[in-house]
């Protein structure tokens, strides 16, 4: 149980586009959501976190134009790069939490590289 | 969110048992302990979770002293496949948004054969 899956696992794309990455919680409701970024043989970085239906918390230095964050339903959350270029390319993880629930559930990541 | 601190690297042979201690003195009475792991190109996988004297599952054991300003995530009888980094984190158990998590370093944990 506890599964979180992301599309798509790898892209890449042309700087200046946009990227789209869906989160999604398999088999449990997500209240929470959050996503993080991590560099190669960096630590993760948390970018925003979300909750169902409310507009995303952003942390501090995260750009929130940049980084459209929709956590429309339990199940689904989407993290849109805009304007992509070179230095968004990174590792792209989510989270889920339920509510009261301590553990987060990540799922497998999306490698994004910007040509 | 307390900080914590870990060893950047350890290293062990298989069938060793392996301790990886993490520092977080500024924990609050609300936090928990919590360990994951994490593989190259792969997101991280939940190992342990505790609050206070010791947690066991099938996957490994988890010490907290009585103070709570340490705890201990100990391996036993590792393999090459536990060669990953491991996360020593600590955060709220009250739901939303107060349960994000910030990551540390982490401990990258080589096992050699």
């Amino acid at each position: 149980g506890a599964v979180v899956s992301q599309h798509p696992s790898w892209v890449i794309c042309k700087s200046g586009t946009s990227v789209k990455i869906e989160c999604r919680s398999l088999d449990f409701q997500a209240t929470t959501m959050f996503w993080y970024r991590q560099f190669p043989k960096q630590s993760l970085m948390l970018m925003a976190t979300s909750n169902e239906g409310s507009k995303a918390t952003y942390e501090q230095g995260v750009e929130k134009d940049k980084f459209l964050i929709n956590h429309a339903s339990l199940t689904l959350s989407t993290l849109t790069v805009t304007s992509a270029h070179p230095e968004d390319s990174s590792f792209y993880i989510c989270s889920g939490t339920s509510g009261g629930r301590n553990e987060q559930f990540f799922g497998p990541g999306t490698r994004l590289t910007v040509l | 969110l307390a900080k914590t601190t870990q060893p950047i690297s350890m290293d062990s042979y298989e069938g060793q048992e392996v301790n990886i201690t993490c520092s977080h003195n500024n924990i609050a009475t609300n936090d928990y302990i919590t360990w994951y792991q994490q593989f190259p190109s792969q997101g991280p996988r939940f190992i342990i979770q505790g609050y206070k004297t010791k947690v066991t599952n099938e996957v490994a054991s988890l010490f907290i002293p009585a103070d709570r300003k340490s705890s201990t995530l100990s391996l036993p009888r590792v393999s090459l496949s536990d060669t990953a980094v491991y996360y020593c984190l600590v955060g709220r158990r009250d739901g939303g948004a107060t349960n994000k998590l910030i990551f540390g370093t982490g401990t990258l944990l080589a096992v050699q054969p």
